[in-house]
């Protein structure tokens, strides 16, 4: 089992729907998480960190469940510009990150 | 405020050679990791450097190797190159003296190996 699984989609969306992206993690001593963006053939770019109480960004939403031991990104409202490769990774201390594979979105117009 | 550096954006080397990237962490940043990212996957982690000393490694072979410098910049070697090492070299950068801070990345090196 990997570390850090994403689906790898695509998903083609239209401009304006909302679309929900889950990533799941097999270390339970992972103690921060984060949802990177990257755009084809450039280097990722900080979306948001993840809290355990959730938080939002705009129309992005991320939530953690410990528990169960996934990440989610929502993004509402999508633009054109949302379409990119969605990147979740976690940190298993002290200091190594695991990248998933990474989901790539497509808004369609 | 000047971002993660890296150098060279693009190379082409010869299967055994050995190939020599660089990279200058951000403006205040001390820690600086490398990453390697074949097409189609997430990066890899390779090793993460601080005070000038290899901290963590991941699950590469030896022929992967590294250094940082008194200013915080580094570099990644890698020895005896093959064909499967083609691929994006990320350096990402941090403040380093705890855990779980969050990285930046540079542009890359994009290697090829022929």
């Amino acid at each position: 089992r990997k570390e850090v699984e994403q689906d790898p989609g695509p998903f083609n969306v239209p401009e304006g729907a909302t679309v929900a992206f889950n990533c799941t993690y097999s270390n339970s001593a992972s103690q921060s998480f984060f949802w990177y963006r990257q755009d084809c053939r450039k280097e990722p770019k900080l979306l948001m960190s993840v809290y355990s109480s959730g938080n939002e960004d705009g129309r992005f939403t991320a939530q953690l469940n410990r528990a169960s031991q996934y990440i989610s990104l929502l993004i509402r409202d999508s633009k054109l510009s949302d379409s990119a490769t969605y990147l979740c990774v976690v940190n298993i201390p002290p200091y190594k990150y695991i990248f998933g594979t990474g989901t790539r979105l497509k808004v369609l117009a | 405020d000047a971002g993660v550096t890296q150098s060279p954006t693009h190379l082409i080397k010869t299967r055994g050679q050995q190939v020599t990237l660089r990279c200058s962490p951000k403006s205040g940043h001390d820690t600086v990791s490398w990453y390697q990212q074949a097409l189609g996957q997430g990066p890899q982690f390779i090793f993460q450097y601080y005070e000038e000393e290899e901290r963590q490694r991941g699950n590469f072979p030896d022929r992967f190797s590294g250094h940082q410098f008194p200013n915080y910049s580094s570099e990644l070697n890698v020895n005896a190159l093959l064909l499967g090492d083609s691929a994006l070299y990320l350096c990402a950068s941090s403040l380093g003296a705890s855990s779980g801070n969050t990285i930046y990345f540079g542009e890359g090196s994009w290697l090829t190996v022929v």
